[in-house]
């Protein structure tokens, strides 16, 4: 089975400063997709940006951007100029390629980002 | 918004009760998700449904079912509720194909009292 690991439970970075959040994770699989998801107070869940494992390149979302290891099975996130509105908790997860089956998200157990004005 | 409707919002009832959640998809999306999000367990998967057809299966308890309409949305049934139920429940839907995103609802948040 796959598991994700966030080894940080908590992080803070100063306003317009960067800041980097880790992930690892276990799978026996070549093909898969990661995530990062972020869960304000308001509860919900936000795509962040999304890896897909075929891919060297790593993704980039305005802000936003991964550093993919795929042998090291690592997927850290990188949030450039850092916003007050980005204090939530940030899920990174995992998904089996799967076909129209077996797509569920296996997540990790989170990091509280905290944003200092 | 996600486009994902979960009603109700918010749920308080007492142990030994049965509650429904429900969950509208995005347009177009015919799969369809349910998390449990909870202090002790973290974010967990529960169960999928494709087209009205159960696809994949997690730690869900026997306690607790669901199912998918012809119209695509999605039912959430617990029954015997224990307090160790209360936490928030989130529904998810994604197009086909595996590289599309699962976007969320807003969630239902279950408190058993």
């Amino acid at each position: 089975a796959q598991t994700v690991t966030q080894s940080q439970p908590e992080m803070s970075v100063q306003e317009a400063e960067t800041v980097t959040l880790s992930c690892t994770y276990d799978t026996s699989e070549s093909d898969y997709y990661l995530f990062w998801y972020k869960q304000p107070p308001s509860r919900q869940m936000i795509l962040v940006i999304r890896q897909e494992a075929y891919k060297q390149q790593n993704a980039t979302e305005n802000r936003f951007s991964v550093n993919f290891q795929k042998a090291a099975k690592s997927f850290s996130l990188k949030i450039s100029d850092s916003q007050l509105g980005d204090a939530a908790m940030y899920f990174c997860a995992y998904r089996s390629p799967g076909g129209q089956g077996a797509q569920k998200l296996v997540f990790g157990q989170g990091t509280r980002l905290t944003i200092n004005p | 918004d996600s486009g994902v409707t979960q009603t109700p919002k918010h749920l308080i009832t007492a142990t030994g009760q049965r509650v429904t959640l429900r969950c509208s998809p995005r347009s177009g999306d015919l799969s369809v998700y349910w998390y449990q999000q909870s202090l002790d367990q973290g974010l967990q998967f529960l169960i999928q449904y494709y087209n009205g057809e159960e696809r994949a299966k997690g730690n869900i308890l026997e306690r607790f079912s669901a199912q998918q309409f012809p119209d695509l949305h999605s039912e959430l049934n617990l029954s015997s509720l224990e307090l160790g139920d209360s936490a928030l429940y989130f529904c998810a839907s994604s197009v086909t194909g595996a590289v599309q995103p699962q976007h969320f609802g807003d969630g239902t948040r279950l408190s058993i009292l």
